[in-house]
């Protein structure tokens, strides 16, 4: 039962247009997302997250949205950049009893077109 | 600045073997996981814990033992390897529960023969 679910593999996108990548979740209890980008051999770093408590949240080029009654957010990417290119996870955290976890979703590989 | 450090970084092992992935970082974090990356699957999370004594089990524990005697150190153990357990495995920390990111050893690559 994937609680975290990122429903398109793949994207590919111009350089220097938007990238969007989506991510819908099943469990209302989360209240930490984050997202992260993964290059081959690496491990994933963390690009950026927000709170449940929030609807919108930036970093440069990077924006993530939350439609916490959508159960949906999204991260966006603008401009896009070859640089860009890789495979982006979103995450959430839930927790309870003073113990947190963090689920991931299952990826989308975003590739930018020079 | 050594951060997560996972080893081995690559192992094969036969059906039936036990092996022990090892997992320390220096940032004094409390909280330490195991994930499990595998094609169209996404980063499953294995075990978790959120100090030293304290560990749970999370998406798909079954095959792994997880122990966390120190605030340092996460070892990761496979009691029989078996071919579906061919991955590889991430470590990860993080210094503030729920609401920080987490920070990524590099990866283990398991095969299981």
């Amino acid at each position: 039962d994937q609680q975290v679910k990122q429903n398109s593999p793949s994207l590919s996108v111009q350089e220097g247009r938007i990238s969007i990548l989506n991510c819908d979740y099943t469990n209302s209890m989360f209240d930490y997302f984050l997202w992260y980008k993964k290059y081959p051999a690496e491990g994933p770093t963390f690009l950026i997250s927000i709170s449940s408590i929030k609807d919108k949240n930036e970093d440069g080029r990077f924006t993530v949205f939350l439609n916490k009654s959508a159960k949906h957010l999204s991260l966006h990417i603008v401009p896009s950049q070859p640089g860009d290119s890789a495979v982006y996870f979103c995450a959430a955290s839930v927790g309870t009893s003073g113990t947190y976890k963090y689920i991931f979703g299952t990826g989308t590989r975003l590739k930018v077109l020079a | 600045n050594a951060g997560v450090t996972q080893t081995p970084k690559f192992q094969v092992l036969k059906t039936g073997q036990s092996m022990t992935l090892q997992c320390a970082q220096d940032m004094n974090h409390e909280y330490m996981s195991w994930y499990r990356q595998d094609p169209g699957m996404g980063l499953r999370l294995i075990h978790y814990s959120v100090g030293a004594g304290i560990t749970d089990q999370g998406e798909v524990p079954n095959g792994y033992n997880v122990s966390r005697s120190t605030t340092e150190d996460f070892p990761l153990r496979l009691l029989s390897a078996a071919p579906s357990q061919t991955s590889v495995y991430f470590c990860a920390s993080g210094g503030t529960l729920g609401t920080g990111e987490l920070f990524f050893g590099e990866g283990s690559r398991l095969t299981v023969l």
